[in-house]
């Protein structure tokens, strides 16, 4: 099994549409959590972090589950610069950040 | 601030040959370096965590005879693939970390390595 588990996807959508992913991890010590975004051929981009309590940036909405070994992610009103892969990663002892395979999302005028 | 560049962003090399990727950290003094690889269409796996002055700490999986990390000082960590192959074609990406500050790793933009 996977230590981090994502739906590949890809997940088409139009413009303003909501979309929510969702992610589940083995290792329930697991200390940190976070959703990174990765553009093609370039480097995975910091997008934000998740708490148990939730949390909101502007239209990006994070939820852990601790019981569950659950994460999720919803993006509100798409936009086309939305279009990328999504990243769970779980940060275990060590600082060591386990990447999830990603979730690609592509969003369509 | 917390700039991290790599160097090269893509090398082409031929299949026996030594390559060597370097990851600074710009703007600030990196404790911790990591370095992953990702393959098409697959997740950035961690290969190696290195401390500034200390040995690296490899993942289970990875040789580290083949894959050589020397971290020397606090914003230069370098990592030599030692006789490329074409199986060892991938994206290089590494990461630096403040740890005594923070937990976050900021991500250098990846290194594309072809093996002929």
């Amino acid at each position: 099994r996977k230590e981090v588990e994502q739906d590949p996807g890809p997940f088409n959508v139009p413009e303003g549409a909501t979309v929510a992913f969702n992610c589940t991890y083995s290792n329930s010590a697991s200390q940190s959590f976070f959703w990174y975004r990765q553009d093609c051929r370039k480097e995975p981009k910091l997008l934000m972090s998740v708490y148990s309590s939730g949390n909101e940036d502007g239209r990006f909405t994070a939820q852990l589950n601790r019981a569950s070994q659950y994460i999720s992610l919803l993006i509100r009103d798409s936009k086309l610069s939305d279009s990328a892969t999504y990243l769970c990663v779980v940060m275990e002892y060590g600082n060591k950040l386990v990447f999830g395979a990603g979730t690609i999302l592509r969003v369509k005028s | 601030g917390a700039v991290v560049s790599q160097h090269p962003s893509w090398v082409i090399c031929k299949s026996g040959t030594s390559v060597k990727i370097e990851c600074r950290s710009l703007d600030f003094q990196a404790t911790t370096m990591f370095w992953y690889r990702q393959f098409p269409k697959q997740s950035l796996m961690l290969m190696a965590t290195s401390n500034e002055g200390s040995k690296a700490t490899y993942e289970q999986g990875v040789e580290k005879d083949k894959f050589l990390i020397n971290h020397a000082s606090l914003t230069l960590s370098t990592l030599t693939v030692t006789s490329a192959h074409p199986e060892d074609s991938s994206f290089y990406i590494c990461s630096a970390s403040r740890l005594a500050v923070t937990y976050e790793q900021y991500f250098g933009p990846g290194t594309r390595l072809t093996v002929t």
